[in-house]
């Protein structure tokens, strides 16, 4: 257990709907990550918050936003569903967010069937 | 441009038999390289990083990978397969000055037979 949550662990919906995905880090780590996992991309990574504000962004479709709370948790929106959004999302956190050398510590994953 | 190249998709060996999965990067940067691995339905296991303290990195569950800069590879040895180790992993780089976000390879399956 790696101390990441993710929730929903499986969630199947319609082209053209929009979902949430909810992310917690391990206890005292400041940064989130979001990646998608697909068949045909490999791992990707999406986009970076530390400590509630944006740090990198990768390949993110504009379809997706995400945003970290106070709280540190943080939530990857994907709107205008396509089949091609299938996928399974990882999360992961780490503890700063600018040294290369960090671990990052991944969620079990949500896995999105888009029908 | 690819970061990060896993050469086979797919590698069996057999139970008892050594392990070697490869890696190879492209940086302009010193790199700072980890594996992962992937059970099904399971999320990703840091097996090892190498952050440039010692070119040699020992893991958990017997694995090890070692650094060679001159070959731009970071490639994932294990003596002795055991069947437990049957999985996905996968190489990872961190290069960005800006973020830490990393560039994972394509993943290597690996088959321990019996």
């Amino acid at each position: 257990d790696s101390g990441v949550t993710q929730t929903p662990k499986h969630l199947i919906t319609a082209t053209g709907q929009r979902v949430t995905l909810r992310c917690s880090p391990r206890s005292g780590d400041l940064s989130v990550y979001w990646y998608q996992q697909s068949l045909d991309q490999g791992l990707q990574f999406l986009i970076q918050y530390y400590n509630g504000e944006e740090r990198a962004k990768g390949n993110i479709l504009e379809r997706f936003s995400a945003q970290q709370f106070p709280d540190l948790h943080s939530e990857l929106n994907l709107s205008s569903l396509e089949l091609g959004d299938s996928a399974l999302y990882f999360c992961a956190s780490s503890v700063g967010g600018a040294r290369r050398s960090e671990t990052q510590y991944f969620g079990p994953g949500t896995r999105l069937l888009v029908l | 441009a690819q970061s990060v190249t896993q050469l086979g998709s797919h590698v069996s060996v057999s139970e008892g038999a050594l392990v070697l999965l490869r890696c190879n990067y492209s940086s302009s940067v010193p790199p700072y390289l980890f594996w992962y691995v992937q059970y099904p339905n399971q999320g990703l296991q840091l097996l090892l990083k190498y952050t440039s303290a010692a070119t040699l990195v020992k893991g958990i569950n017997g694995f090890e990978a070692e650094f060679k800069k001159s070959e731009t590879s970071f490639h994932l040895t294990k003596p002795s397969a055991h069947m437990s180790d049957a999985a996905e992993y996968f190489c990872a780089v961190s290069l960005s000055n800006t973020g830490n976000q990393f560039y994972f390879g394509t993943g290597t399956s690996l088959t321990v037979i019996p």
